[in-house]
């Protein structure tokens, strides 16, 4: 029940089109949704969140959509570019609690 | 600032050894937590604190030690290494317990256990 479920695990998106990631949980209890970035040889950090009281969150070319009634949040990436290629987890936290749950992973590859 | 400072990069382990992966931050964060990498299974927690000299479990605690005896460390301990322990380990801190704000991850250590 605190798993957090994240889909594909790879994917590749021409430059310029939009990569599209998703994870899908089962416990209403999560009350953050965060999105994390890993570059090879580097931890992840930290790119953008959301919390369920909001359907929608835009920082530059980056949103997250969720969607509380399906427990479904997903990234979007608009423009996707090289530099964009990278391992994408997404990540759920129990309300009240300090830990955080990590999807599986997305490894994203925009071909130039 | 450094941030969040893994040692060692890389290391290889037999089987039995033990070994310990250190783990400092610079930003008096009062939660750090250790995750171990693995293919396919995302980042899995293994102990966290909270504090200097108060640690808990997380997903994957077993054949791992800790200690919080300062703010600034927190020191990842293998007992009895395993080749299951074979792993890439990353440690992060974060500035509160409760706090959205984003959890800082050092750069990892590479583990192998032959």
């Amino acid at each position: 029940q605190q798993q957090v479920k994240q889909s594909p695990q790879s994917l590749i998106v021409q430059k310029g089109g939009i990569s599209i990631i998703n994870c899908a949980y089962e416990n209403t209890a999560f009350d953050y949704f965060p999105w994390y970035q890993q570059f090879p040889g580097k931890g992840p950090a930290l790119l953008i969140a959301i919390r369920p009281d909001v359907s929608e969150k835009k920082e530059g070319r980056f949103t997250i959509s969720f969607n509380k009634s399906a427990k479904q949040f997903s990234l979007h990436i608009m423009d996707s570019q090289p530099g964009d290629s990278a391992t994408y987890f997404c990540a759920a936290r129990i309300q009240g609690a300090q830990k955080l749950v990590f999807g599986q992973g997305t490894r994203l590859t925009i071909n130039p | 600032n450094a941030g969040v400072t893994q040692t060692p990069k890389f290391q290889v382990l037999k089987t039995g050894q033990s070994m310990t992966l250190q783990c400092a931050q610079d930003m008096n964060h009062e939660y750090m937590s250790w995750y171990r990498q693995d293919p396919g299974m995302g980042l899995r927690l293994i102990h966290y604190s909270v504090g200097a000299g108060i640690t808990d479990q997380g997903e994957v605690p077993n054949g791992y030690n800790v200690s919080r005896s300062t703010t600034e460390d927190f020191p990842l301990r293998l007992l009895s290494a395993a080749p299951s322990q074979t792993s890439v380990y990353f440690c992060a801190s974060r500035e509160g317990q409760y706090s959205n704000q984003p959890q800082h991850f050092g750069d990892g250590t590479r583990l192998s256990i032959l």
